[in-house]
């Protein structure tokens, strides 16, 4: 079974200092593997989907990573901002229309 | 921009009652998800529907959730009887077609509290 993990379960830095989250997973027979954001007490929004035969995806401050073979992935945050608090959820696409996701990494950016 | 909707938002109910949640996903879109979160957690799939039809029912504990999707558009999610381990958030996501390479929409949530 395919398990996703999520280390940190939480990190605080200082505003303008650059944010790296893991995210990994046991098994490497991904279809993709997406990053998303989720504001306290909402729904999640889609930030960043790296295709299996992808290495990376970058959106403006956001840059990922997936390396399938060793299981991981890596979601680089530059310059943090208080708008960048939230938690920070990963999830790999194992078949058609199926999900799994990690438990996230709740950011804080303090001014 | 279209967007799930979800309503209601916040729900607290005692423990035996039943509830429902209703979902309104983005238009033309096929596929609809239903996911319980724990606080905490990630989201865990509860039940995926294509059109009025359930694919994937296996996580969903039928014998007191039941889900429908009847004309294949809207979808509501009960409980029946509800229970203190229900509290959770519920989220409800849809996208155009299931793909190998998806991009899943998702609803503010119904954040429920069971008492």
């Amino acid at each position: 079974k395919q398990e996703v993990t999520q280390i940190p379960a939480a990190l605080s830095v200082p505003e303008g200092e650059n944010l790296v989250l893991n995210c990994s997973f046991t098994d490497s027979a991904i279809y993709n593997l997406q990053w998303f954001r989720q504001d306290p007490g909402k729904g999640l929004t889609s930030l960043l989907l790296i295709q299996s035969s992808q290495r990376e995806q970058t959106s403006g401050r956001l840059n990922a990573s997936l390396d399938k073979s060793s299981g991981r992935s890596t979601l680089y945050i530059a310059a943090s901002q208080p708008g960048d608090s939230a938690t920070y959820l990963c999830a790999v696409q194992i078949s058609w229309g199926k999900f799994q996701f990690g438990a996230g990494t709740q950011v804080v950016v303090t001014p | 921009e279209a967007e799930v909707a979800q309503s209601p938002r916040y729900k607290i109910t005692e423990k035996s009652q039943a509830v429902a949640f209703w979902c309104d996903p983005i238009s033309g879109h096929a596929t609809l998800y239903w996911y319980r979160q724990i606080l905490g957690q990630g989201p865990e799939l509860l039940v995926q529907f294509q059109d009025e039809s359930v694919v994937d029912d296996s996580q969903l504990p039928k014998d007191r959730f039941s889900a429908e999707r009847l004309k294949g558009v809207d979808s509501t999610l009960k409980i029946q009887p509800a229970e203190l381990g229900d509290s959770a958030m519920y989220l409800c996501a849809s996208s155009p077609s299931p793909a190998l390479v998806e991009t899943q929409y998702f609803g503010p949530g119904t954040r429920l509290l069971v008492l």
